[in-house]
Parts: C-alpha cells; sequence; structure tokens
C-alpha cells in the first residue's frame, strides 16, 4: 500500500545544530507539503513543493529550508535549530492542484525538541 | 488572509451520547472547501468529512455530520453515537478552491468521550 513515513519520530537537538527531518511517499504524488503543530495554533505551512525542483515558502518559513531532488522525497531542514522551533512537525502529500477529493495525506508526525 | 476558529479547546461527552464541535472562519472567497481532520493519540491525521461550500447540502460521513451555514461561515461537525475512539483531537480546516497550498487549519478541539 502507499504510504507516507517520516523519520525520525523522534529527535532532540542542541540550539545551533543543523537538522533534517526526512519525508518520503509512495504516492507518486506531485505536491507535498511541512506544516508545524504548535498548542494553540493547529497546523501551519512551512514550505511546500508541486514538484521536482519547485520549492516555495509557506507562512512560517524562516529558519527552514526544503529541496526536491526526486518525487518521493521532500527533507525539511533547520539551518542553525532555535529553541522556538520545538514542535511537532507534518509532512503532507496531495495529487492534484486543486479540488475537494484532493485530499492531503499526512505522515506520522516528527516531535523535534532543541534544547 | 483566511482565518480558521475552534472556540471550544476542550470538550468532554458521554458514550452513546452525541456532540457538536464548532468551527467558525473568515474568508473573502466564495468557492472553497472545508475539512474536519481527527488526531488520536498516535497522532496520525485522519479526513473525516469534507464539505465544498457550492453545496448546500450538508455532508454526512456515518455517525458523523456537518452544518454548514455560508452565510454566518459556520461549519460545525456532529458526532452522534459517539465512541470511545472518537476520543482525539479536531482540526477545521479551510482551503482554498483554486489554490491547493493555501489550507489554514484551526487551533483545534480536544474531545473525550468518557465510558
Amino acid at each position: 500500500d502507499a504510504e507516507i513515513t517520516q523519520s525520525p519520530r523522534h529527535k532532540i537537538t542542541e540550539t545551533g545544530r543543523q537538522v533534517t527531518l526526512a519525508c518520503h511517499q509512495t504516492w507518486n504524488h506531485n505536491n507535498m507539503f511541512w506544516y508545524r503543530q504548535d498548542l494553540g495554533h493547529g497546523l501551519r505551512l512551512i514550505h511546500y513543493s508541486y514538484g521536482v525542483q519547485d520549492t516555495n515558502k509557506g507562512e512560517v518559513s524562516d529558519g527552514y529550508s526544503v529541496s526536491r531532488s526526486n518525487t518521493e522525497d521532500l527533507p525539511l531542514t533547520l539551518e542553525s535549530a532555535a529553541s522556538s522551533q520545538t514542535s511537532v512537525y507534518f509532512c503532507a502529500s496531495s495529487e492534484w492542484l486543486a479540488g475537494p477529493y484532493n485530499e492531503q495525506f499526512f505522515g506520522p508526525g516528527t516531535r523535534l525538541t532543541v534544547l | 488572509a483566511q482565518t480558521v476558529t475552534q472556540s471550544q479547546p476542550e470538550m468532554s461527552v458521554q458514550e452513546a451520547e452525541t456532540v457538536t464541535l464548532s468551527c467558525t472562519y473568515d474568508t473573502s472567497e466564495n468557492n472553497y472547501y472545508l475539512f474536519w481532520y481527527k488526531q488520536p493519540p498516535s497522532r496520525q491525521m485522519i479526513l473525516v468529512i469534507r464539505q465544498e461550500a457550492y453545496k448546500q447540502q450538508n455532508a454526512t460521513e456515518n455517525r458523523f455530520s456537518v452544518n454548514f451555514q455560508k452565510a454566518a461561515k459556520s461549519f460545525s461537525l456532529k458526532i452522534s453515537d459517539s465512541q470511545l475512539g472518537d476520543t482525539a483531537m479536531y482540526f477545521c480546516a479551510f482551503m482554498n478552491m483554486y489554490n491547493n497550498n493555501d489550507m489554514r487549519f484551526g487551533a483545534g478541539t480536544r474531545l473525550t468521550v468518557k465510558p
């Protein structure tokens, strides 16, 4: 069955370190997204991609970067981790550009703690 | 920009009873989509129900139904015959009809079903 996976599931790091969170989907979806989930804010969009070599900034992109070298993967990099980036991170993918049945499928999330 | 508000941070309901979760949103768009997602303790985001703004008929999915009031910009979720497995965080989400990446989430309502 097609799926979307994230690794690691939990990560503890120190302030100032570079961290990369992996996202891999086997749906063959063109669109991929990264969200962060914080108490009181729901999910907020960090970056998204509509295809290989395409990346776009979302609502809360400062301090994050992504790259899309193939259809299946969209790694999220924190260039210099800050305590404010302690959060749960979700990756998602979808098939089309629009439409009510263009459901976003979510990964299981990565809990990141920055000390 | 669109905003989504869930005014009930926490709710509880007795098993087998009915509960309604509230959601309001703000948009200047006429066509859009609305969603309810469930996030159980496993953190997996699961789509519960979707509604197209151009449809007057309220969406239903088994025990889950919505009350969509377009003029009032209200989109509540009713869960009938509540089950212990319904215990989860519930997120209301708004998606722009023509722009897949423009998806906004509410802060969530934590629902506890009591035996």
